[in-house]
């Protein structure tokens, strides 16, 4: 089953923050964030292994509540190249350890 | 040149046709997906392979077939192409080697297949 993104499409004016989370219904290994701009391959910003575990990259840090089964995605102050559509990647223990199932994506637009 | 590499890029075919699409990699890695791409619906895993003599199934496997010939190729086969199989394809690969630093999964560029 596919965890569950939200918000689905966010807008933003450079400088601005935005959240977006990915939920799951079932137990998690681990979380991976990617990014995808238009036509192109998605590219890997993250991964999370530690329920509470936030990692930063510059200015794009998550975080992991493996009770919960969420992980959340900060980008701040936001640059026209954050645009693209972003995507959690879910790895749960046992039988779906070594495979991610993704999330539908939520679309983020920066503008000058 | 690309770790990841699909070929080809875009492909026409018709419906009832049998179609390859061809990943190979450069990284070493032994694990390899195939993912299909659909808009709304992100990205569906199709099949995987662990290693060589490890292929397995992923959710929406019906009408597809692989191939593993070796740890650096994978390819993906639709026996008899309909219009619903339209989408645009990704290969990956991830490194699950003892130690190695966890750089998630490297996608292939993708290919783009319309199915008429």
């Amino acid at each position: 089953q596919q965890p569950v993104q939200s918000p689905q499409a966010v807008i933003l004016r450079e400088g601005e923050d935005a959240v977006i989370n990915c939920s799951s219904s079932k137990a998690l290994y681990s979380v991976h964030w990617y990014r995808q701009k238009h036509g192109e391959a998605p590219i890997f910003l993250m991964i999370l292994l530690k329920g509470g575990e936030q990692k930063g990259h510059d200015k794009i840090s998550a975080s992991f509540n493996e009770k919960k089964q969420q992980s959340s995605l900060y980008l701040t102050a936001s640059q026209l190249s954050y645009s693209g559509t972003y995507f959690c990647g879910t790895e749960g223990p046992g039988t779906s350890y070594g495979k991610l199932t993704f999330g539908q994506g939520t679309i983020l637009t920066v503008h000058p | 040149d690309a770790d990841v590499t699909q070929t080809p890029r875009n492909r026409i075919t018709k419906t009832g046709k049998r179609i390859m699409l061809e990943c190979s990699q450069t990284k070493g890695h032994d694990r390899m997906y195939w993912y299909r791409q659909d808009p709304g619906l992100g990205l569906r895993l199709i099949y995987y392979s662990f290693d060589v003599k490890d292929i397995n199934k992923g959710e929406i496997s019906d009408g597809y077939s692989v191939s593993r010939q070796a740890q650096a190729k994978f390819s993906l086969s639709l026996e008899s192409a309909i219009p619903n199989q339209t989408a645009l394809y990704f290969c990956a690969t991830s490194d699950n080697r003892q130690g190695a630093p966890n750089y998630g999964y490297t996608f292939g560029s993708g290919t783009r297949l319309t199915v008429v």
